[in-house]
């Protein structure tokens, strides 16, 4: 079983400082992370994705995230944050059966980022 | 490319009634999946599909029907519409690897 737990519910930041949003896993198979991000009203768009390459992922929008293994950690970073960044941010872990070739996503619960002018 | 569409976008229904949300990808994904989305618990998956003919249960599939005879559409099926399936849905197809594209979610409310 895997499962995604999202430290924080809610961040809030000053723009122009840095933004770390942390997330840490559980997976019996060698996972796939991704970070997606929903603006209000709005459907998902992929951050990010790291699937066994570099360990430090580099994502739209100057975001960036570190897989460390030891720490089963995949925390999602940005140097500066800006006003546009305000938005909902889900950590996920991919899914692979073995069994079904089931090809699915457990999401994190999410982490609400608020940029205060 | 459209991606993935879905319709409608928006819908109220009552107790007890049925419906269809409509889901299709023009990327000639193999596996599509449904989500629902309901405050503080991300999203959960419902059903998903792994190919024309080929559907499974997800982790709350009850209520709600799947069937997939093309590649391009992976409609999901409300057969007695409750209250506790207000929710946001969301479709999302992949090319078979692990990266999912989602269409832009149905708001549905059940009175």
């Amino acid at each position: 079983a895997q499962s995604v737990t999202q430290l924080d519910s809610h961040v809030s930041v000053s723009e122009g400082t840095p933004v770390l949003l942390r997330c840490n896993y559980s997976s019996s198979y060698s996972p796939s992370l991704f970070w997606y991000v929903q603006h209000p009203n709005k459907g998902l768009q992929l951050l990010l994705k790291y699937t066994s390459a570099a360990t430090l992922v580099k994502g739209i929008n100057g975001f960036e995230a570190e897989f460390k293994k030891s720490e089963t950690s995949f925390h999602l970073t940005k140097p500066s944050a800006h006003m546009s960044d305000a938005a909902e941010y889900f950590c996920v872990v991919s899914d692979h059966g073995e069994d079904t070739g089931r090809r699915a996503l457990t999401f994190g619960s999410g982490t609400r980022l608020q940029v205060q002018p | 490319n459209a991606g993935v569409t879905q319709t409608p976008k928006f819908q109220v229904l009552k107790t007890g009634q049925s419906m269809t949300l409509q889901c299709a990808q023009d990327m000639n994904h193999e596996y599509m999946s449904w989500y629902r989305q309901d405050p503080g618990m991300g999203l959960r998956l419902i059903h998903y599909s792994v190919g024309a003919g080929i559907t499974d249960q997800g982790e709350v599939p009850n209520g709600y029907n799947v069937s997939r005879s093309t590649t391009e559409d992976f409609p999901l099926r409300l057969l007695s519409a409750a209250p506790s399936q207000t929710s946001v849905y969301f479709c999302a197809s992949s090319p078979g690897g692990h990266e999912q594209f989602f269409g832009p979610g149905t708001r549905l409310t059940v009175l």
